[in-house]
């Protein structure tokens, strides 16, 4: 079955505490992005990335980092959280990063930092 | 720049009423358009899209017609179900906008009663 999968589904963890939430696609997908989804704000790309070894920043990649090392991976890891990165994630994979090709959306992580 | 409105949820309407989400757009070029449904719980699902002037796009009963001289792509359906209970998101690309990105409206709650 094709999915984006992410990992964990939930977390509560505390402020400065280093943290990855895992991301993977099984359609050999080039185009894999992560958003935050926020009350009043819809989502928000938080950095992209056009193929392996290829990523940039979206509109809010302040305290995040991530790598593509391989095709079908693309963690996002926040060195140090902060509760205002309290939100829910989501990772999205799609072909190619051309306007009209659908993006598939993983089931997202419910991140809450005290 | 780019950018989504739609309008505020939530929106409570009796089964097999009309619903209408009003979707407008600021963009430069030629963006392709897209609805997103978001069920409880889960991750977004693309739900319809238009790729230029005038097309329609359309899935499970649902419309919405891309018209560039309102800049509108107001999602419809004539007669919901329960099941169409969930948020909705209008979204575009821009192929001028960091490779696709997908720029998110605030989404709007769709809550069904029978």
């Amino acid at each position: 079955e094709a999915q984006v999968t992410q990992n964990p589904r939930y977390l509560i963890t505390v402020t400065g505490k280093k943290l990855t939430v895992t991301c993977s696609q099984n359609m050999n997908h080039e185009y894999m992005s992560w958003y935050r989804q926020d009350p009043g704000l819809g989502l928000r790309q938080i950095y992209y990335s056009m193929n392996v070894e290829v990523t940039d920043k979206g509109d809010v990649p302040e305290g995040y980092k991530v790598s593509r090392k391989e095709k079908r991976n693309f963690p996002l890891i926040l060195e140090s959280p902060s509760p205002n990165q309290t939100s829910l994630y989501f990772c999205a994979s799609s072909f190619r990063a051309v306007p009209a090709y659908e993006q598939y959306f993983g089931p997202g992580t419910r991140l809450t930092v005290t | 720049g780019n950018s989504v409105t739609q309008m505020e949820g939530p929106v409570t309407l009796s089964e097999e009423a009309f619903l209408t989400i009003n979707c407008t757009y600021t963009a430069t070029g030629y963006p392709s358009l897209f609805w997103y449904v978001q069920y409880p719980g889960e991750g977004l699902q693309l739900l319809l899209k238009a790729t230029k002037a005038d097309d329609k796009g359309s899935n499970k009963g649902f419309e919405a017609t891309y018209r560039k001289e309102t800049t509108s792509f107001h999602l419809e359906k004539g007669s919901v179900q329960v099941s169409d209970s969930a948020v909705y998101f209008c979204a575009l690309s821009n192929s001028n906008n960091q490779g696709g990105k997908l720029i998110f409206g605030q989404g709007t709650e769709l809550s069904v009663k029978p």
